[in-house]
């Protein structure tokens, strides 16, 4: 199985802050990376496919970047809705795994 | 606007079957242009993908799981469904169905989850 892993776990910023999320998975999965927000007790929504493809109706403020085996999610101005738990997925072979999550919360 | 819901019971005992059922609106199973997929989330954990099918039945199950999971679709009824057998403890989740755009090997919907917890 490749494995997908996200340190940091949590990490604390403020409104308008630029923050960066990365993830790495353990052998080359291409560009087949994607990544999701989930706020508690929903389900997670796409934000950014095929390592840098906006979702349709995503706000430009978040952007994905990378391939091979390290992506970065982007959010370049932090607004109080974006306060959440943000996963990667690889899509390049299955079991398709996520990491575990990288919660961003405020400072 | 495709919609996603899961049903099914919410409590089970051990080494009873897990069945799901997740019904699809505003949109077809029986499309070609994806598949149809279960993830799921252990109470402040990450996420876990159960398995998928297509539309023609081809199914792809974590292999963790294999074992246990069956993965249907019911294209007159517009719905998919899960089985997992022999639950214990560990299978306590939230569980989501979603859709994967062929092509795109992401999840575009989701369902609101359902929890299922299983207990002696």
């Amino acid at each position: 199985d490749i494995q997908t892993t996200q340190p940091p776990s949590s990490l604390s910023a403020s409104v308008g802050d630029r923050v960066t999320i990365p993830c790495r998975t353990s052998q080359s999965v291409g560009n087949y990376l994607n990544w999701y927000q989930q706020k508690p007790g929903k389900a997670p929504k796409l934000l950014v496919y095929s390592a840098s493809t906006l979702q349709s109706g995503v706000p430009s403020r978040f952007s994905g970047s990378g391939s091979g085996t390290d992506f970065t999610l982007t959010i370049t101005s932090l607004q109080p809705e974006d306060f959440a738990t943000y996963y990667c997925q690889q899509s390049y072979s299955a079991p398709l795994t996520f990491g575990q999550g990288t919660r961003v919360h405020f400072k | 606007q495709v919609q996603l819901q899961e049903s099914g019971p919410g409590l089970l005992k051990p080494s009873e079957t897990l069945s799901l059922t997740c019904t699809v609106s505003g949109g077809s199973t029986s499309s070609g242009s994806y598949y149809w997929t279960w993830i799921r989330q252990p109470a402040g954990k990450g996420l876990e993908w159960i398995g998928r099918i297509y539309t023609s039945g081809t199914t792809s199950y974590n292999p963790s799981l294999k074992s246990r999971v069956t993965i249907s679709v019911d294209t007159s009824k517009n719905q998919f469904s899960l089985e997992l057998t022999s639950v214990t403890a560990a299978d306590t989740a939230l569980y989501f169905c979603a859709r994967e755009p062929t092509g795109r090997d992401a999840y575009d919907i989701w369902g609101q989850g359902t929890v299922v917890t299983v207990s002696s």
